[in-house]
């Protein structure tokens, strides 16, 4: 089955770090530019980051440069996303989105996301 | 950084056509995706370039673009549409942008 599944969400205090991780199935993942989307409880949707098939391109939307990173495993066919410094703002629920073979295409896969909680 | 405007709600009865406006500055000249998201679920891809239908999306939904706004338009409404509709786009600058996003509401 083709398929995104998030992990590592939960409850951190302000200043903390997190881990999310996104396994996918049934598809080769090395194909695919990968992006990480939140969603802030009763808000819109937010891109976050996206990275290239080889890893070797990153982009990040502004509030979370300096502070998150993106980063890939192909050999297991895995996503994550470092988040360091966190702040009230940062919590959402984070999505893990397949991409296409260049940076601009939509997202046609979507986990069902692990939620990020920043409090103290 | 590039801005995508959609109405906080639309409305229509059941058999109807539902049109979800997104506006942008000269957003004809970019490619628009559409997704919907039901609570509590993840976003599913409605739309893309435009105007393309992904596998097992209904013949229903069609989607337009030119000027400074592009539409999702939905024909024959049925209560399971009901749900958020997000129009998206890449932006040089400010990588992929969403809109706010549009409850569609069928009465």
């Amino acid at each position: 089955e083709v398929q995104l599944v998030e992990s590592g969400g939960g409850l951190v205090q302000p200043g903390g770090s997190l881990r999310l991780s996104c396994a996918a199935s049934g598809f080769t993942f090395s194909s695919y530019w990968m992006s990480w989307v939140r969603q802030a409880p009763g808000k819109g949707l937010e891109w976050v980051a996206n990275i290239k098939q080889d890893g070797s391109e990153k982009y990040y939307v502004d509030s979370v440069k300096g502070r998150f990173t993106i980063s890939r495993d192909n050999a297991k066919n895995s996503l994550y996303l470092q988040m360091n410094s966190l702040r009230a703002e940062d919590t959402a629920v984070y999505y893990c989105a397949r991409g296409g073979a260049g940076p601009n295409f939509h997202f046609d896969l979507w986990g069902r996301g692990t939620l990020v909680t920043v409090s103290s | 950084s590039y801005v995508l405007t959609q109405p906080p709600s639309v409305s229509v009865a059941p058999g109807k056509t539902a049109r979800i406006t997104c506006g942008g500055n000269n957003i004809g000249s970019k490619s628009v995706h559409w997704y919907q998201q039901k609570p509590g679920q993840a976003p599913v891809l409605v739309i893309y370039y435009d105007s393309d239908r992904p596998s097992g999306i209904p013949e229903r939904f069609s989607g337009s673009n030119s000027g400074n706004t592009a539409t999702l338009t939905i024909s024959r409404v049925e209560a399971g549409d009901e749900a958020d509709y997000y129009c998206q786009v890449w932006d040089s600058s400010s990588g992929a942008v969403f809109g706010g996003g549009t409850k569609l509401t069928v009465l």
